[in-house]
């Protein structure tokens, strides 16, 4: 199963209104990053969380890390019809030298108007 | 700065025919990923090379599939014979270093007929 998992799965709001994501993850890790995707693009790198940090920003971007419950949050302030597209966490695993992300099923996000 | 370079961008072709994906990474980065992103199984790591050499291959679907870094700056994936199920978009993704962020092209779709 996929280590990372988005909730929700969709989520439509207006312009102007803060966008909140889960990812929850099953193993350790050394960090956790969240990438964005544009419709028909490649993924983009948004931020990076290590595991001993509980919260990041920025610009409008916030996002927290709880290892104890393995879950991150994303957090879209202001949002704009600009941050329309799907939002992936992806987790890196603190084993060895391995060098695999894994990658969340998503959340598609839809800023209206 | 040029990012992860994928060619061709669309490829449709007939079952049964040779397929062969390209990418350039971004010049310096040591590590190449390759990806298959469907609707139904979501983003999936293929193969993913650390100085040229393919570390772990343990995603690749069967042994239709093959991936070769001849240099630094140039990743082939070839699948031989295709299949409609191989139908998806194939990224390439490149890093400096072992679980940092990854930099994606924007992908080759690939419609198998």
């Amino acid at each position: 199963s996929q280590q990372g998992e988005e909730d929700p799965q969709a989520l439509s709001i207006q312009e102007g209104e803060n966008a909140t994501m889960n990812c929850s993850y099953k193993t350790s890790i050394n960090n956790l990053q969240w990438y964005r995707q544009n419709s028909g693009r490649g993924l983009v790198h948004l931020i990076l969380i290590r595991s001993n940090e509980r919260e990041k920003h920025s610009g409008r971007l916030r996002v927290t890390l709880d290892t104890s419950k393995k879950s991150s949050s994303l957090l879209i302030t202001a949002s704009r019809a600009a941050d329309t597209a799907s939002y992936f966490c992806a987790t890196a695993p603190n084993t060895g030298t391995a060098s695999k992300l894994t990658f969340g099923t998503g959340t598609r996000l839809q800023v209206t108007l | 700065d040029a990012g992860v370079i994928q060619s061709p961008r669309h490829e449709v072709t007939e079952m049964g025919q040779e397929v062969t994906l390209r990418c350039k990474p971004i010049s310096g980065h040591d590590y190449l990923f390759w990806y298959r992103q469907t609707m139904m199984r979501g983003l999936e790591l293929l193969i993913y090379f650390n100085n040229n050499v393919p570390i772990d291959d343990s995603g690749m679907p069967e042994d239709r599939f093959s991936a070769k870094m001849p240099n630094a700056s140039f990743s082939t994936l070839k699948i031989q014979p295709s299949e409609p199920r191989d139908s998806a978009v194939y990224f390439c993704a490149s890093s400096s270093f072992p679980n940092q962020p990854q930099h994606f092209g924007d992908g080759t779709r690939l419609s198998i007929l």
